[in-house]
């Protein structure tokens, strides 16, 4: 098991590009979540999936973000017409569907987005 | 009341110390309590989490005392080290929203 993985790691964009970040959770973790975090501030919460369905999304989330789950297994998350806002660390976690370890999230190491 | 309130910003303690972290929280419906340790250009990690009914935890160096009447809980790290300096997060969730809310952090720097 090799963890949360996150690609790409680094991704430098002009304003008004669209750009798409991929992560696979850990395997067989029915949880995934996506996270943004901006420098000296704690992660805060963009949508969680469990399995393919997205359960939950913060009002963080405008209309130009997107998540998807198709199959369950990895997400993306796609960020269009980007705006110098954006520039933050898109962190994802992932975790098991029950029991007491249903609350452990995993964090990946996290795509840093910036946009010129 | 979704807030996770952390103190100090940042905090600085020699070798050997046992540096202290505070969070508060106003929530009541949440029940889990973890913290994560992060370091530059890194994920958070998992550290050691705790719930309601229990007034402490301990795992290795680290301990999590939790006060459910004052809405409170914070992180002790025992003989500290040089290579425990990171970011400390605390955070909280609730059975109804898996999501966590995240204080805003703690530098901690253990000087040798």
């Amino acid at each position: 098991d090799t963890g949360v993985s996150q690609d790409p790691r680094h991704k430098i964009t002009k304003r008004g590009q669209n750009v798409t970040f991929r992560c696979d959770p850990i395997s067989e973790h029915n949880r995934l979540y996506w996270y943004r975090q901006t420098l000296g501030q704690g992660p805060e919460f963009l949508t969680y999936f469990q399995n393919e369905a997205q359960l939950e999304k913060s009002r963080l989330l405008s209309d130009r973000f997107s998540a998807e789950r198709p199959k369950g297994s990895f997400s993306t998350l796609e960020i269009q017409r980007t705006e110098q806002g954006d520039s933050a660390m898109y962190l994802c976690a992932s975790s098991s569907l029950g029991g007491p370890s249903s609350y452990e999230q995993y964090f990946g190491p996290g795509t840093r987005l910036t946009v010129t | 009341q979704q807030q996770v309130k952390q103190s100090p910003q940042s905090l600085i303690v020699q070798k050997g110390g046992i540096p202290i972290i505070n969070c508060a929280y106003e929530n009541t419906a949440f029940d889990y309590f973890p913290w994560y340790q992060q370091f530059p250009g890194k994920g958070p990690a998992l550290l050691i989490a705790i719930r309601p009914d229990v007034s402490e935890k301990k795992e290795g160096r680290f301990t999590i005392s939790f006060n459910k009447s004052a809405k409170q809980f914070s992180l002790h790290i025992m003989d500290s080290q040089p290579g425990d300096s990171a970011t400390y997060f605390c955070a909280a969730a609730m059975d109804s929203s898996y999501k966590l809310i995240f204080g805003s952090g703690t530098r901690l720097l253990v000087r040798p």
